[in-house]
């Protein structure tokens, strides 16, 4: 079964620190250009990061540029989300998501992890 | 980045037909035959409806339509059904791999 699942949400302080991981299973993962998409709370959907295949381009929100930084482990079949200096805002839901090769939809969806910054 | 704009509502009954509009710029839907639509029903993930403004991937029914004009797309539900009740979100890309979402409409079958 082709799955996504997202980890490591919590509850951080302004200015703190949160690392995301997404765990890619049933397909071939290092094929894929991903996505990390997030959702706050009654809000709409917002998208926050891309990353290639390879990792050769990385793009960010104007949002979360300087802040976020996203990573892959092909090997380990990993994605990740470093964030830093969290703030009020970035509370939300964040979920991985795979770009499909002949498009650019995003056609398979984690469950999400919980981010709440808050003091 | 800013946002593209849908309806926050939008409903129909059992049977009629329904669409949701969503507005960008040149710069996202008006310049990219890149536009996708996602089903969101509570507490459950996305998914892809609608990809290249009017492409059905497999298993999703004809009933769901998508096209575009200018800055605006369109997703239309055929047939509506009661499991069609949800969140319909569309999404542009917009170049330098960045994508751009609508705010959402949320579709009552009545």
């Amino acid at each position: 079964e082709v799955q996504l699942v997202e980890s490591g949400g919590g509850l951080v302080k302004p200015g703190g620190s949160l690392r995301l991981s997404c765990a890619a299973s049933g397909f071939t993962f290092s094929s894929y250009s991903m996505n990390w998409v997030r959702q706050a709370p009654g809000k709409g959907l917002e998208w926050v990061s891309f990353i290639s295949s390879s990792s050769s381009y990385i793009y960010y929100a104007d949002s979360v540029k300087g802040r976020f930084t996203i990573s892959r482990d092909n090997a380990k079949k990993s994605l990740y989300l470093q964030m830093n200096s969290l703030r009020a805002e970035d509370t939300a839901v964040y979920s991985c998501a795979r770009v499909t090769t002949y498009s650019y939809g995003m056609d398979v969806w984690g469950q999400g992890t919980t981010v709440t910054v808050s003091s | 980045q800013s946002a593209l704009t849908q309806p926050r509502s939008v409903s129909g009954s059992p049977g009629q037909s329904v669409t949701i509009s969503c507005t960008g710029t040149s710069s996202d839907v008006g310049g990219y035959n890149y536009v996708s639509w996602y089903q969101q029903h509570p507490g459950k993930a996305p998914k892809l409806m609608i990809y290249d403004v009017s492409r059905r991937p497999s298993g999703v029914p004809d009933r769901f339509s998508g096209s575009k004009s200018g800055n605006t797309a369109s997703l239309t539900i055929s047939g509506l059904q009661a499991e069609d009740e949800a969140d319909y979100y569309c999404c542009s890309y917009a170049g330098s791999y960045v994508w751009v979402f609508g705010g959402g409409t949320k579709l009552t079958v009545l």
